[in-house]
């Protein structure tokens, strides 16, 4: 069974409008979130990540995402969406194997398209 | 400048001709891993190894191999490509194999490969 769905694989978007990349998770992964960006013809980056602690986590970009426990779901979110924004954002979690071992999952991706 | 490497970044090659994909980190990171992306799939993890010496597979293992003689290299071995590795590869680090640290990773550039 998946254990990370990222609903959306494309959003286009224009320019200074706000955007939401959603994921939700299954109820058997541990907690520990994560959101990754591709920019074109690049490896992925480490956006944000929820651990512990505060549900709502920022990046230094603007961007944001809240961990709720109850709907399963990390949604990553900005209020104004810059061109250099235009990149496949990763959703991804951990997921608790049996022994104990934790391995780190990623959803399909979902392609932001920022244009002027 | 600390960085993942991977070489080659563009391979072409032909079924049955083995292989080997370059992944170096200067980082001093215990854990590294292989992924590759194809479209629609997200990250699969191919091998991870947890220090120098340990190896493990990842999800979808058949068909590659990897070694890890030291701690910053992981090369990733095609013994006989096949038309269905036809893929983006990526090579990752993390400071730690245990704890949150190791899902906080960095990649590489990637390598697209193609089997005909």
């Amino acid at each position: 069974a998946q254990s990370v769905t990222q609903l959306d694989s494309q959003v286009p978007v224009f320019e200074e409008a706000p955007v939401e990349l959603r994921c939700n998770y299954s109820s058997s992964v541990s907690v520990y979130l994560f959101w990754y960006v591709q920019y074109p013809n690049q490896g992925l980056q480490l956006l944000l990540k929820y651990l512990s602690g505060s549900t709502l986590v920022k990046s230094i970009n603007g961007f944001e995402a809240e961990f709720n426990k109850s709907q399963t779901s990390f949604h990553l979110r900005k209020p104004s969406v810059h061109i250099s924004d235009t990149a496949e954002y990763f959703c991804a979690v951990t997921k608790t194997y049996s022994g104990g071992y934790n391995k780190l999952i990623f959803g399909a991706g979902t392609r932001l398209a920022v244009h002027p | 400048e600390a960085q993942v490497t991977q070489n080659p970044r563009y391979l072409i090659t032909v079924t049955g001709k083995k292989l080997t994909v370059t992944c170096s980190q200067n980082m001093n990171h215990e854990y590294m891993s292989w992924y590759r992306q194809d479209p629609g799939l997200g990250l699969r993890q191919i091998y991870y190894s947890m220090n120098v010496e340990a190896t493990d597979k990842g999800d979808v293992p058949e068909g590659y191999k990897v070694s890890r003689k030291e701690k910053r290299n992981f090369p990733l071995i095609l013994e006989s490509p096949s038309p269905n590795q036809t893929s983006l590869y990526f090579c990752a680090s993390s400071l730690s194999s245990t704890g949150a640290q190791r899902y906080e990773q960095y990649f590489g550039p990637g390598t697209r490969l193609t089997v005909t």
